[in-house]
């Protein structure tokens, strides 16, 4: 079946640090690759996307590549802020099963000044 | 951008009773709702999707008895938890989907999340 697995959280790093947040998957056919963001008290938001293999999303300072060879699409930022503190989920996305995503299991980032 | 809104954003309610929980985008059509449960450190669970005019599609495992959708409109969903118990205590989410500006996008926007606690 359809899965993905994300890197156990909490998460917590020094402002600036480097922020790698694995995600693996495990899909038949071909998914576009989605990562979403959960402020405290707020609703989940698209922060990058990626639609084929070897496509890289970006936004806000963040980027994953999408690789096929290694079923990945790890989150990474090079210097991350107390404001991305958060919880972060993988997700798969099918267009042709109506629009489902399928979420990792969510991993929190907690940045200290 | 696209807001989807939820109400209420929390509610306690005693066992065996029903509770209601709307879902609204509020600037834009929704021609897709979906319903998640997200618990405590966990994933976000697809419970249904439902289009509007016609029956939702539970996942595997969610009771349609237990929670029931109506998607009236294109703006609004709502999901009412029926006899509820403790164990339907969680955290509900709602995301909505407006059509695609291009083949193969997803413009799927979710709701704040209402917590249920039932006693």
């Amino acid at each position: 079946g359809n899965s993905v697995t994300q890197m156990e959280g909490p998460v917590t790093l020094s402002e600036e640090a480097f922020l790698t947040i694995n995600c693996t998957y495990t899909a038949t056919g071909y998914p576009s690759l989605f990562w979403y963001v959960q402020y405290p008290g707020e609703g989940l938001q698209l922060l990058l996307k990626a639609t084929k293999a070897d496509d890289k999303g970006s936004n806000k300072g963040f980027e994953a590549t999408y690789r096929k060879e290694t079923t990945s699409f790890h989150l990474e930022k090079g210097s991350v802020q107390v404001s991305d503190s958060a919880v972060y989920f993988c997700a798969l996305y099918f267009y042709n099963q109506g629009g489902k995503l399928i979420f990792g299991q969510g991993t929190e980032l907690s940045v200290k000044p | 951008g696209a807001v989807v809104s939820q109400h209420p954003s929390w509610v306690i309610c005693k066992s065996g009773t029903s509770v209601k929980i709307e879902c609204r985008s509020l600037d834009f059509q929704a021609t897709t709702m979906f319903w998640y449960r997200q618990f405590p450190k966990q994933s976000l669970m697809l419970m249904a999707t439902s289009n509007e005019g016609s029956k939702a599609t539970y996942e595997q495992g969610v009771e349609k008895d237990k929670f029931l959708i109506n998607h009236a409109s294109l703006t609004l969903s709502t999901l009412t938890v029926t006899s509820a118990h403790p164990e339907d205590s969680s955290f509900y989410i709602c995301s909505a989907r407006r059509r695609p500006l291009k083949t193969g996008g997803n413009e799927q926007f979710f709701g704040p999340g209402t917590r249920l606690t039932v006693l």
